[in-house]
């Protein structure tokens, strides 16, 4: 089983829509969440943290379910520039402090 | 500006062959890793140091090699003993004790005909 998982993708939207992608994390010791933007053949960029009180910015919105060991990330009003790859990733610090990334999923955003 | 720097861009190699991925930092971070990302997959840590001289195999090592000799660099080497080296390199820095906010390089596209 790998460590994160992320819903397989490629999620196809219009432009406005909402979206939700979801992450599952195998180990209870994790410490600290995040998600990653990365566009076609760049590096990953981090897009925001996610605590467990949920935290929103603009248009995007982050949960965590540390009892559901579940993290999920919301885009309302999707533009075409959302289009890349999200990937969650989780930190653990007793494994020489290791972040461990999911597999990514695509969100194409149509006009 | 500062920010992390990794050369080349793109790297063409022939089977049997070593090639040496250069990543450089002005950050003034101690810690420094690399990664692999390969198709449809998240990243792989492959190297981390901590501090200089030091450094600890991730989870694919195997055929890779680095070394830290100072504070800015990482360099890393990608050996004939890589059974499949085609890939995207990464390569990361973090501040000590900020280990979770690692700030990526904009990576190396390696492909061995």
């Amino acid at each position: 089983r790998k460590e994160v998982e992320q819903d397989p993708g490629p999620f196809n939207v219009p432009e406005g829509a909402t979206v939700a992608f979801n992450c599952t994390y195998s180990n209870s010791a994790s410490q600290s969440f995040f998600w990653y933007r990365q566009d076609c053949r760049k590096e990953p960029k981090l897009l925001m943290s996610v605590y467990s009180s949920g935290n929103e910015d603009g248009r995007f919105t982050a949960q965590l379910n540390r009892a559901s060991q579940y993290i999920s990330l919301l885009i309302r009003d999707s533009k075409l520039s959302d289009s890349a790859t999200y990937l969650c990733v989780v930190f653990q610090y007793n494994q020489g402090g290791k972040l461990i990334f999911g597999q990514g999923t695509e969100l194409s955003v149509k006009p | 500006d500062g920010g992390i720097t990794q050369s080349p861009k793109y790297l063409f190699r022939k089977e049997g062959q070593n090639v040496t991925l250069s990543c450089e930092q002005n950050l003034n971070h101690d810690a420094m890793y690399w990664y692999r990302q390969d198709p449809g997959q998240g990243l792989r840590l492959i190297y981390y140091s901590q501090i200089v001289n030091d450094f600890q195999k991730g989870d694919i090592a195997e055929g890779y090699s680095v070394s830290r000799e100072k504070k800015e660099s990482f360099p890393l080497t990608v050996t004939s003993a890589q059974k499949n080296p085609t890939a995207f390199y990464l390569c990361a820095s973090s501040d000590r004790d900020r280990y979770n906010e690692q700030f990526f390089g904009p990576g190396t596209r390696l492909t061995v005909l």
